[in-house]
């Protein structure tokens, strides 16, 4: 049973385009995570919704815009896709904010 | 100053040696600490997480966490090949609602 999910693992698109990454858990955690890691592996938290609640919107550009439809799942949209947009995009839960976050394997965002 | 400062290596070790990873971080009200390992194109995995000063010890690995000194440490006894990744510390600060700031990460290469 794999504890965080995403989907797609890999996903290659052009600029402007509009995609969205899905990321599912089955740990009954209250608190998930978007958290992107570029191409130096620096890993910067994005977003984290609490009981489908935003607490952490970090300086990211509009055009990213995360949905929580229930505590199980947090999706990432992103608008007008640019160069730059290109990284590995993680997402994790924890049981509540001060614990360990567990990591889904990730979705390689390739935007030529 | 960086919020969390890691040795950005790569560290090389012999098999069977000691490899010791250290990590500083900035906001004295920190709370909850992690080390995190991440084989390359895979997911961090958590490998230990500390929260009082002191010792943890789980297996071959020791986490040491000095909060005056706002250290926080990793050491790997008899570190073997698959031990070779990047080791990543994760800090949560102060009243940050649970954002992990990560560390660049510290480049482990265990030699046979």
């Amino acid at each position: 049973d794999t504890a965080v999910s995403q989907t797609p693992k890999y996903l290659v698109t052009q600029m402007g385009n509009d995609k969205s990454i899905k990321c599912e858990q089955n740990l009954g955690h209250d608190t998930m995570y978007w958290y992107k890691q570029d191409s130096k592996k620096f890993l910067k938290i994005m977003f984290s919704y609490n009981n489908k609640e935003l607490i952490i919107n970090e300086t990211v550009p509009n055009r990213f815009s995360p949905k929580s439809p229930d505590k199980a799942h947090l999706n990432l949209h992103i608008n007008s896709l640019e160069l730059g947009d290109s990284a590995v995009y993680f997402c994790a839960s924890s049981q509540d904010r001060q614990n360990t976050q567990y990591f889904g394997p990730g979705t390689r965002l390739t935007v030529l | 100053q960086k919020e969390v400062e890691q040795n950005s290596g790569p560290l090389s070790v012999p098999e069977g040696a000691i490899a010791s990873l250290n990590c500083t971080y900035s906001d004295r009200g920190s709370q909850s600490f992690f080390w995190y390992r991440q084989y390359s194109g895979k997911s961090p995995e958590l490998i230990m997480s500390i929260y009082s000063n002191g010792d943890k010890e789980d297996g071959r690995f020791t986490a040491q966490l000095n909060k005056a000194s706002q250290y926080v440490s990793l050491l790997i006894r008899d570190s073997q090949p698959s031990d070779s990744a990047t080791y990543l510390c994760a800090v949560i600060g102060y009243n940050q609602g649970g954002k992990l700031i990560f560390g660049q990460g510290t480049e482990l290469s265990v030699k046979p």
